[in-house]
């Protein structure tokens, strides 16, 4: 079946130090969100890719989307206590009879003061 | 605008008990959406319901879990005869009509079987 990883698992910085984290997928995806998930939160809504390529911006954060619509990564600028979170990727299929989202294995952020 | 609402947050259980989890989805949105976390995992995608409708059930166990949203009133997730590796985090996401990836999530129930 379709599987989405995220690398790294667990990433450990110091505070204003950069953060990326990427998401592959096995197969071609319409488009990609990314969720941030506090601990012992929620998944919250961050941002949706879908054209090829796309990079989209807020704030400190840089979201991109694979020419091939198969990989996205998330970059983070000079990270902050409060970016603490896990950090996952979601993909709905290309061609996908129903509108379920495959999410990715997370990558955990921790960033120490 | 309320966001997604899930009751209980917290629910225990015996084994051989009965679970019933509820969800409500925002004002407008017409897609449900459950999803289990295990913990220190991701998320797993389950069941995908309009009204009166179940749209996509291939992350439902076969046996002991079925999900509604009926008409009037929440979605409801029901276990039957709880498990201990059933304990998890069961997230409910809604979506507005014509945008299904924007699925908005509510705080979760966490269920722990004893």
């Amino acid at each position: 079946g379709q599987q989405v990883m995220q690398i790294p698992q667990y990433q450990h910085v110091q505070e204003g130090e950069d953060f990326t984290t990427y998401c592959n997928s096995s197969t071609t995806l319409s488009n990609i969100q990314w969720y941030k998930q506090r601990p012992g939160g929620h998944p919250v809504f961050l941002i949706q890719l879908v054209k090829s390529g796309e990079v989209k911006k807020q704030k400190r954060l840089t979201f991109q989307f694979g020419e091939a619509k198969k990989n996205s990564s998330l970059h983070i600028t000079a990270t902050q206590t409060t970016d603490v979170g896990t950090y996952f990727c979601a993909g709905m299929n290309y061609g996908g009879a129903t509108n379920k989202l495959i999410f990715g294995t997370g990558t955990l952020l921790a960033v120490q003061p | 605008n309320a966001g997604v609402m899930q009751n209980p947050r917290h629910l225990v259980r015996r084994r051989g008990q009965e679970a019933r989890l509820r969800c409500s989805p925002m004002k407008g949105h017409s897609h449900v959406y459950w999803y289990r976390q295990l913990p220190e995992e991701g998320l797993k995608f389950m069941v995908y319901l309009q009204k009166e409708n179940i749209i996509d059930e291939s992350g439902m166990p076969k046996e002991r879990f079925s999900a509604e949203f009926p008409k009037e009133g929440p979605s409801i997730l029901r276990i039957q005869q709880v498990v201990r590796g059933d304990s998890a985090a069961y997230f409910c996401a809604s979506s507005p009509p014509g945008h299904h990836y924007e699925q908005y999530f509510g705080p979760g129930t966490r269920l722990t079987v004893t």
